[in-house]
């Protein structure tokens, strides 16, 4: 089965700095791969989305997700970190096995130091 | 306009009691979902509906019961409520079922059960 680890349950940094959140999947062939992010109280909102050609995902909010399949990884990451990230972080893993659902990750919760 | 909402926001209710969340989509979408996050932050599957048709149905106890009207609605009843049902609960719609489509999610109904 497919599944998605999310190594840091917490990550702070302060104001300025880059980030890197880490995305680990276990699936034998391309998945399909996306990262969301659920500000407090709030539902949860697409970043960024990969399937298949550049490897170097851009998406919303100046992120951007680099996928290694040697490494079965997906991480995200921010060069300046502003003080409105602070959030929840999660990978998600489509299930390409038939049942049309996403998988994910635990989620890293990200704060952010002014 | 709101894409996708769902009522009520907060629900607190006794052990033992019926009740429903309410969701809907301005979207146009054909797919509809509902997901349960629990106190630790993870996000599963329960349902998923295409076009008015039941295509997930995740291992949920049967006192949770989905109704999709039409496509821009998926109503969850919950029979019976448990203590073990408190959770966040957030319905999604995406264009279609492909796992390539985003999913846009609701704010969320914080279900209490005392």
């Amino acid at each position: 089965a497919q599944s998605v680890t999310q190594p840091d349950i917490h990550i702070t940094v302060s104001e300025g700095a880059s980030l890197e959140l880490r995305c680990n999947y276990s699936y034998g062939a391309t998945p399909y791969l996306f990262w969301y992010v659920q500000s407090p109280g709030q539902g949860l909102q697409l970043l960024l989305k990969y399937f298949s050609g550049d490897t170097l995902v851009q998406g919303i909010k100046g992120f951007e997700a680099e996928f290694k399949r040697s490494q079965s990884s997906f991480n995200l990451r921010k060069p300046s970190v502003h003080w409105s990230d602070a959030a929840e972080y999660f990978c998600a893993v489509g299930d390409t096995s038939g049942t049309y659902k996403y998988i994910f990750g635990t989620g890293t919760r990200l704060k952010v130091l002014a | 306009d709101t894409a996708v909402s769902q009522t009520p926001k907060y629900l607190v209710t006794q052990m033992g009691n019926d009740k429903s969340i309410k969701c809907e989509q301005n979207l146009g979408h054909d797919t509809m979902y509902w997901y349960k996050q629990d106190s630790k932050k993870f996000l599963k599957i329960m349902f998923s509906y295409n076009n008015k048709e039941l295509i997930i149905n995740e291992t949920v106890p049967n006192r949770f019961s989905p109704k999709s009207p039409d496509k821009a609605h998926l109503n969850l009843h919950i029979n019976s409520l448990e203590l073990g049902d408190s959770a966040v609960y957030f319905c999604a719609s995406s264009q279609d079922q492909a796992l390539r489509e985003t999913q846009y999610f609701g704010p969320g109904t914080r279900l209490l059960v005392l």
